[in-house]
């Protein structure tokens, strides 16, 4: 059965450093991927997705995440994070064939303090 | 602009009543879902909907029914509300077909069961 894991529950870190937000996946078949952000008291919305094609995805606000096919992550990163990144942030993963649904991990709590 | 929306932001309701949270999407999509978000367990999905008057349990479908009798609303039902569905709810779509499409999501209802 396929799973994500999100390796850290909180990631804090300070304004303008770099982040990493870690997410491993499990699946034998072929995979899309997809990271979506939730600001407080809001729904979620997509960050980025990786479908097929280039291994290193760009998305909104600076976001950009590479997909490792051998190691079955899809790491989410940002050179220089700002107060208003603070958000849970989640990576989902569907299947090729089944991909109505999404296979979701627990979400990180990013915390950038000033 | 695409646009999925809820009911209510927030609810309140006592043990026992009957609650319908309703979900309305504009963008004509096949897919509809509703999700719980608690602390801790991420999202998990109650039912999907892939077609009008189709539907799918989800992980969690216990204490839970739906409705989808026009394509643009998914309703989800509380026969019997109790406390432990006090929780955040969340309804998404997407678009069928063999790619896979991202969820849109809407800003959620916060449900308080008393």
């Amino acid at each position: 059965a396929q799973s994500v894991t999100q390796l850290d529950s909180q990631v804090p870190v300070f304004e303008e450093a770099p982040v990493e937000l870690r997410c491993n996946y499990s699946s034998s078949v072929s995979v899309y991927l997809f990271w979506y952000v939730q600001y407080p008291n809001q729904g979620l919305q997509l960050l980025l997705k990786y479908l097929s094609g280039s291994t290193l995805v760009k998305g909104i606000n600076g976001f950009e995440a590479e997909f490792n096919k051998s190691q079955t992550s899809f790491h989410l990163r940002k050179p220089s994070v700002h107060i208003s990144d603070t958000a849970e942030y989640f990576c989902a993963v569907t299947m090729d064939g089944n991909n109505r649904k999404l296979i979701w991990g627990l979400g990180t709590s990013l915390a950038v303090n000033p | 602009d695409v646009k999925v929306t809820q009911s209510s932001r927030y609810l309140v309701k006592r043990t026992g009543e009957k609650v319908f949270l309703e979900c309305v999407q504009d963008m004509d999509h096949e897919n509809m879902f509703w999700y719980r978000q608690d602390p801790g367990l991420g999202l998990r999905l109650i039912y999907f909907s892939y077609d009008v008057k189709m539907k799918e349990k989800g992980d969690i479908p216990e204490g839970y029914s739906v409705s989808r009798e026009k394509k643009e609303r998914f309703s989800l039902i509380l026969e019997s509300a109790s406390t432990n569905q006090t929780s955040m709810y969340l309804c998404a779509s997407s678009s069928g077909g063999r790619t896979p499409y991202e969820q849109y999501f809407g800003p959620g209802t916060r449900l308080t069961v008393t």
